[in-house]
């Protein structure tokens, strides 16, 4: 079965520097890859996706990921913080059939904090 | 171009009661997944619903139950609730069979069980 660790629970970062995010996962064959935002009260809102090809990934809000099979890993990065991208930001693995995205393995979430 | 929308946003329900969550897939949508997030969780993958059939279950009991609508509309039912039960129940929309087709979600609804 599929897992996804989010090594950090909480990160705090200065707006203006420079963010990564960890992300591990566990899965048998080519993983699809997924990093999601939810602001406070809010759904999930897709970052960016990895199927196959370049494994570096460009997404929206100035994001992008890169996928390691050596590593398992998919970390997301941004060059330089902006305090509006205080958030939780879940990575996740999914599962494909016929059906396109059959399901959604989350990881725990990192809750991201921007100080001035 | 309206995206997954979900109702009602808050709920407040007593242990043992049932309730019924619903959902309307983004525009062109024909596929529908459940999650259901605990406070400081990530989602979890309760059911996914197809041409009004339950495609794919995640390990939730038989208290969970889901139907679709011809119009891909969705509604999720809990029946005897716990107060476990307690959590953001986030409606996901994809398009089948088109190759990595995206979920998109809503912004769920906060079910209390008191």
């Amino acid at each position: 079965a599929q897992s996804v660790t989010q090594p950090d629970i909480h990160i705090t970062v200065s707006e203006g520097a420079s963010l990564e995010l960890r992300c591990n996962y566990s899965y048998g064959a080519t993983p699809y890859l997924f990093w999601y935002v939810q602001s406070p009260g809010q759904g999930l809102q897709l970052l960016l996706k990895y199927f196959s090809g370049d494994t570096l990934v460009q997404g929206i809000k100035g994001f992008e990921a890169e996928f390691k099979r050596s590593q398992s890993s998919f970390n997301l990065r941004k060059p330089s913080v902006h305090w509006s991208d205080a958030a939780e930001y879940f990575c996740a693995v999914g599962t494909i059939s016929n059906f396109g995205n059959e399901k959604l393995t989350f990881g725990t979430g990192t809750r991201l904090t921007i100080i001035p | 171009d309206a995206g997954v929308t979900q109702s009602p946003t808050h709920l407040i329900k007593t242990r043992g009661q049932q309730v019924t969550l619903r959902c309307s897939p983004k525009s062109g949508h024909d596929t529908v997944s459940w999650y259901q997030q605990a406070l400081g969780q990530g989602p979890q993958f309760i059911f996914q619903y197809y041409e009004e059939e339950e495609r794919q279950r995640g390990n939730f009991p038989d208290r969970f139950s889901g139907h679709q609508f011809p119009n891909y509309s969705s509604e999720l039912n809990v029946n005897a609730l716990l107060l476990g039960d307690s959590a953001l129940y986030l409606c996901a929309s994809s398009l089948v069979d088109r190759a990595n087709s995206p979920l998109h979600f809503g912004n769920g609804t906060r079910l209390t069980v008191t």
